[in-house]
């Protein structure tokens, strides 16, 4: 399988702590992007970072990436409850048609 | 509008049934996805239209069959399908193939009793 790992599997912390996850993916890719999912529903596109970038910023978004090592790292900082979240990443390959290949995913849970 | 709709929001189905889900989005975008999302797992990409034309199949069984009547709107029709089936099924748009955001709807909760 193509899929990327994530970890952790599951984050718990409080509101205002800072939270990072990390993807690692196995192939040459293009970009890489984050995407958020609330409770089994639709994902919401965050952040994307492409293969000649080393770091990202969103508001209180950080992603970080390194080819070399073939992986990323999402920083959320200043977390809030409404931060909790099902966390994916998603590589796209180089060449042609844009398709995703998600990451597991991590969990978070934020805390009040 | 950018937002992606998906009917229905939940479905039940018998393994006889014939029932069609439909996403539509009209935002202009010409390509279109399926995705299958188990639970607690990742989306899996199922079907991708690029410009109203069937681009890629991932290898998905033919009880699953995609159609792109125009390009705001996209379905898949469901026959004889399988308890493994039940899943959250995502549909999602993107400005062009080779466009790297994809806009995902709702999705539809299926459940094949």
């Amino acid at each position: 399988s193509q899929q990327g790992e994530e970890d952790p599997q599951a984050l718990s912390i409080q509101e205002g702590e800072n939270a990072t996850m990390n993807c690692s993916y196995k192939t040459s890719i293009n970009n890489l992007q984050w995407y958020r999912q609330n409770s089994g529903r639709g994902l919401v596109h965050l952040i994307l970072i492409r293969s000649n970038e080393r770091e990202k910023h969103s508001g209180r978004l950080r992603v970080t990436l390194d080819t070399s090592k073939k992986s990323s790292s999402l920083l959320i900082t200043a977390s809030r409850a409404a931060d909790t979240a099902s966390y994916f990443c998603a590589t796209a390959q180089p060449g042609g048609f844009q398709k995703l290949v998600f990451g597991t995913g991590t969990r978070l849970l934020v805390s009040p | 509008d950018t937002e992606v709709t998906q009917t229905p929001k939940h479905l039940v189905m018998g393994m006889t049934n014939k029932k069609s889900l439909k996403c539509e989005q009209h935002m202009g975008h010409r390509a279109m996805y399926w995705y299958k999302q188990k639970a607690k797992k990742p989306p899996e990409l199922m079907f991708v239209y690029s410009y109203e034309k069937l681009s890629i199949n991932e290898s998905v069984p033919s009880r699953f069959s995609p159609e792109c009547p125009n390009s705001s709107l996209l379905n898949l029709h469901l026959h004889a399908l399988q308890p493994e089936d039940s899943a959250l099924y995502l549909c999602a748009s993107s400005q062009a193939p080779t466009q790297e955001t994809q806009y995902f709807g709702p999705g539809t909760r299926l459940l094949v009793l």
